[in-house]
């Protein structure tokens, strides 16, 4: 099956700090989202993002889908930022009913 | 947006005992749900995917009947853990797509310890 890697698999920031977090994926795929876990187990999507370039304030997500990777921009941290951010791929038809691969998740803190 | 509203969040249940997880698309209809299970520190695992109106798939090494899962309308699907296990404690998740070309929504998940 596709795999998906995720880096860094930790990463501290200062707040106010910028980071970029990557996402490998081993075959094409027709869907690819960001998400966002809290620290309460909350899965909050951040992007779809099968290909092109989003922004959504602080943040924003490039997927280049030739070259099989997406990254996930995170601009000015905040101690909110911090959480397990999960890159998660399908290779299905888009918006159907395929079945999502997801990393192993990159853990952010971000300290005060 | 789509919301996908998990019931209960929390459930602590002694060994032996089934428990039944409930997974509701509130302002879809949702033909297919996803069940996926995550331990702690890790990454989330699909179980199964639940189709409405017939029986689920299975990824492989998922018990099927052990991870009961029924899908008898287009906005419920659940899943029921029979005869719990330490083992089995974990945080279950379920998800849907929503309408159209839609990214997959999440409900808040349940988090199952079994004494």
């Amino acid at each position: 099956g596709i795999q998906v890697e995720q880096s860094p698999p930790d990463l501290i920031l200062q707040e106010g700090a910028n980071s970029t977090l990557r996402c490998n994926f081993s075959d094409s795929v027709n869907n690819l989202q960001w998400f966002h876990q809290n620290p309460w187990g909350q899965l909050i999507n951040l992007f779809y993002i099968p290909s092109g370039t989003k922004q959504n304030g602080r943040l924003s997500a490039t997927t280049v889908a030739t070259e099989r990777y997406s990254l996930l921009y995170i601009s000015s941290s905040q101690t909110t930022d911090s959480g397990v951010y999960f890159c998660a791929v399908e290779k299905g038809v888009q918006g159907g009913s395929e079945k999502l691969v997801f990393g192993k998740g990159t853990k952010l803190t971000v300290n005060p | 947006g789509a919301v996908v509203s998990q019931h209960p969040s929390r459930v602590i249940c002694k060994s032996g005992t089934s428990v039944k997880i409930e997974c509701r698309s509130l302002d879809f209809q949702a033909t297919t749900m996803f069940w996926y299970r995550q331990f702690p520190k890790q990454s989330l695992m699909l179980m199964a995917t639940s189709n409405e109106g017939s029986k689920a798939t299975y990824e492989q090494g998922v018990e099927k009947d052990k991870f009961l899962i029924n899908h008898a309308s287009l906005t419920l699907s659940t899943l029921t853990v029979t005869s719990a296990h330490p083992e089995d404690s974990s945080f279950y998740i379920c998800s849907a797509y929503g309408t159209g070309d839609s990214p997959l929504h999440f409900g808040n998940g349940t988090r199952l310890t079994v004494t």
